[in-house]
């Protein structure tokens, strides 16, 4: 079955760096968006970043803008999430998730999402 | 940017009928996509395009999109509905995906 594992989240201090992991198994991983998605505790979902199926096609939120990096390694069926200079209100559970292209070279609706993985950021 | 506004709260008695609303400009141009967050679980998609829904999920949800508001409607809500509910489009103009603030259904 289609499956998404998260993994690298951890404590880290204000200004510290961590690699999130997203581990995907049970579909063609190349013929899929992926995208990174964030709830911090009390909000709601926030999107961070997509990328293409061949990596052309990426973006990230104007929040995490020359912090966080989007990637992905086709032949690992992996995605990630390069998170530098990290702050407070970046404290969150980050899932990653699986996307169709919509009309154009874009991200559609999500499906599914992996269990997240938690990042708190605090000195 | 584009902004996507819904209610923070929804309330209704077992039985009824929930409508949770998602304002944007001229939101019926685009594609709306609703997904349901319980507690401690990731989220899952319930309607997308729209009005589509998962094969997995029960037809008392369904949605509809129309000017300045679409709507996620779930009939005959019960205790198992109870969650938080987001919209998500696409903002072409940003190349950004978009979500709702959410609304928290509560069964009363």
């Amino acid at each position: 079955q289609v499956q998404l594992v998260e993994s690298g989240g951890g404590v880290v201090k204000p200004g510290g760096s961590l690699r999130l992991s997203c581990a995907a198994s049970g579909f063609t991983f190349t013929d899929f968006y992926m995208g990174w998605i964030r709830r911090a505790p009390g909000k709601g979902l926030e999107w961070i970043s997509y990328i293409g199926p061949n990596s052309h096609f990426t973006n990230v939120a104007d929040s995490v803008k020359g912090r966080f990096t989007i990637s992905r390694d086709n032949a690992k069926r992996s995605l990630y999430l390069q998170m530098t200079n990290l702050r407070g209100e970046d404290t969150a559970l980050y899932y990653c998730a699986r996307s169709k292209a919509g009309v154009g070279p874009h991200p559609n609706w999500f499906d599914p999402w992996g269990q997240g993985t938690q990042v708190t950021v605090s000195s | 940017s584009y902004g996507l506004t819904q209610p923070p709260s929804v309330s209704v008695a077992p039985g009824e009928t929930a409508r949770i609303t998602c304002g944007g400009y001229k939101i019926g141009d685009r594609r709306v996509h609703w997904y349901q967050q319980k507690a401690g679980q990731a989220p899952i998609v319930v309607v997308y395009d729209d009005a589509d829904r998962p094969s997995e999920i029960p037809e008392r949800f369904s949605g509809s999109n129309s000017g300045s508001t679409a709507t996620l409607t779930i009939t005959r809500v019960d205790a198992g509905d109870e969650a938080d509910y987001f919209c998500q489009v696409w903002d072409g103009s940003q190349d950004h995906v978009v979500f709702g603030g959410g609304t928290k259904l509560t069964i009363l």
